[in-house]
């Protein structure tokens, strides 16, 4: 069992208020990333960080921005909610060495933006 | 730029047969990693196998199998015995070795349904 956690799992939230999703892992993992996932569709990369204070933007473009003090902790804040922010975000962590690890996945949150 | 293709929007399969989901990707890098993930309706993903492009071998987990053709550039999973709790989206992934990041990309995905 992977040992990472988003919260909240579900969230419905008016347009324009902030909010910030919560990710944290107990592996030690150096990396870490956000995917965006609309029902049913691809993973799409948004954030990584290959750790502490190092984050870049991933391959698909997003309002959204992140953040990594902590090794454990990688928050992803989306300073005015959009309905066109309506997605799930899906947090994950691998290890730095080894190709062969596979990311682990927090179960996710899905995000509803009225 | 790194690709991965899944054709099959949608299969059905009957509980205790086999069934294969096609995965083919796109690298011009000669050292990656293929992962096949398990989604269900719950939302989490589940890393069910991995493979190397330097595996001589193809990989094996229990009832999963990976049907690894490098010249074709192929990654299908082969699933034996499916259970009902094998319904499901698959997401084929791909690894490539040389940039820091070591991001995963995704393939559309193929929703598996498995029938009594």
């Amino acid at each position: 069992e992977a040992d990472i956690y988003q919260t909240p799992r579900y969230l419905v939230i008016g347009t324009g208020k902030k909010i910030t999703l919560e990710c944290s892992q107990t592996m030690g993992h150096d990396k870490m990333y956000w995917y965006q996932q609309d029902p049913g569709m691809e993973l799409h990369l948004i954030h990584y960080s290959y750790g502490v204070n190092s984050t870049e933007k991933g391959d698909l473009s997003s309002e959204s921005t992140v953040s990594r003090i902590r090794t454990e902790h990688f928050p992803l804040t989306l300073e005015s909610a959009r309905p066109s922010h309506t997605s799930q975000y899906l947090c994950a962590s691998s290890r730095s060495l080894g190709g062969n690890t596979e990311a682990f996945f927090g179960q996710g949150t899905r995000l509803t933006v009225v | 730029a790194q690709k991965i293709t899944q054709t099959q929007p949608g299969m059905f399969v009957q509980e205790k047969e086999a069934v294969t989901l096609d995965c083919t990707y796109d690298t011009s890098d000669p050292s990656y990693g293929l992962f096949w993930y398990k989604q269900p309706s719950s939302g989490e993903m589940i890393f069910l196998i991995y493979q190397g492009s330097y595996d001589q071998q193809n990989a094996t987990e229990g009832r999963y199998s990976l049907n690894f053709q490098k010249a074709r550039k192929s990654a299908n999973l082969v699933i034996s015995a499916s259970q009902l709790g094998d319904s499901a989206m698959y997401f084929c992934a791909m690894r490539v070795m040389d940039t820091g990041r070591r991001a995963l990309t995704f393939g559309s995905g193929t929703r598996l349904q498995v029938q009594p």
